[in-house]
């Protein structure tokens, strides 16, 4: 069975940093991009990065481009997203997605339950 | 950065109905649309991408058309498993999501 599991997301201070990773099963993750999308509560859906198969291509939303790092691990089945200088707006359920292709085609078909981020003093 | 404006915001609807939702782009995107669902409590789930290509697993109830700045997805039949939140996305960088249509029983 394909599985995505997201861990990592906690309540957090302003300005702190938090590591999220996903667990990969079911499928090889050399195979396929991977990304991060998020949701704030009771809000839409949030595109926050993206990397290709091999690390070649990576991408990030504005909002969170210079303090979020995407990075993947193929070896260890797993996805991360480092993320420095939390804000209050960063506050989200963060869901690792698989895409469809090897590439980038920001279509993603298989979704994590998700972990959440909480910032707050 | 492109805005997908999704209409109506709710549709009510009842059982064996048909669904006409749309996404509308404020500019060209091609056929580079997608649409997923999200029940509550749940993650999205991809139904549709390349404006109109079914998803695997997708039930054929779903169909997606369009192309540029104008695009449905059209749910012939409602189920009363296919109530839900309907989100649009297009693939240009910045990836954007629309805001999602609420379809609700009537």
């Amino acid at each position: 069975e394909v599985q995505l599991v997201e861990s990592g997301g906690v309540l957090v201070q302003p300005g702190r940093s938090l590591r999220l990773s996903c667990a990969v099963s079911g499928f090889t993750l050399d195979d396929y991009a991977m990304h991060w999308v998020r949701q704030a509560p009771g809000k839409g859906l949030e595109w926050v990065s993206g990397i290709s198969w091999k690390s070649g291509s990576i991408g990030y939303a504005d909002s969170v481009k210079g303090r979020f790092t995407i990075s993947r691990d193929n070896a260890k089945n797993s996805l991360y997203l480092q993320m420095n200088s939390l804000r209050a707006e960063d506050t989200a359920l963060y869901y690792c997605t698989k895409d469809i292709l090897i590439t980038m085609s920001y279509y993603m078909d298989v979704w994590g339950k998700g972990t959440t981020v909480t910032v707050s003093s | 950065e492109i805005v997908l404006t999704q209409s109506p915001a709710t549709l009510s609807l009842s059982p064996g109905e048909r669904a006409t939702l749309s996404c509308r782009a404020s500019q060209s995107v091609s056929n580079n649309l997608a649409w997923y669902q999200q029940k509550p409590g749940q993650a999205p789930r991809l139904l549709i991408y390349d404006a109109s290509s079914r998803a695997t697993g997708a039930p054929a109830r779903f169909s997606g058309s369009g192309s540029g700045t104008d695009f449905t997805l059209t749910i012939s039949g409602l189920e009363p498993e296919d109530f839900a939140v309907y989100y649009c996305q297009q693939r240009s960088n910045p990836i954007t999501f629309g805001q999602g249509t609420r379809l609700e029983i009537k």
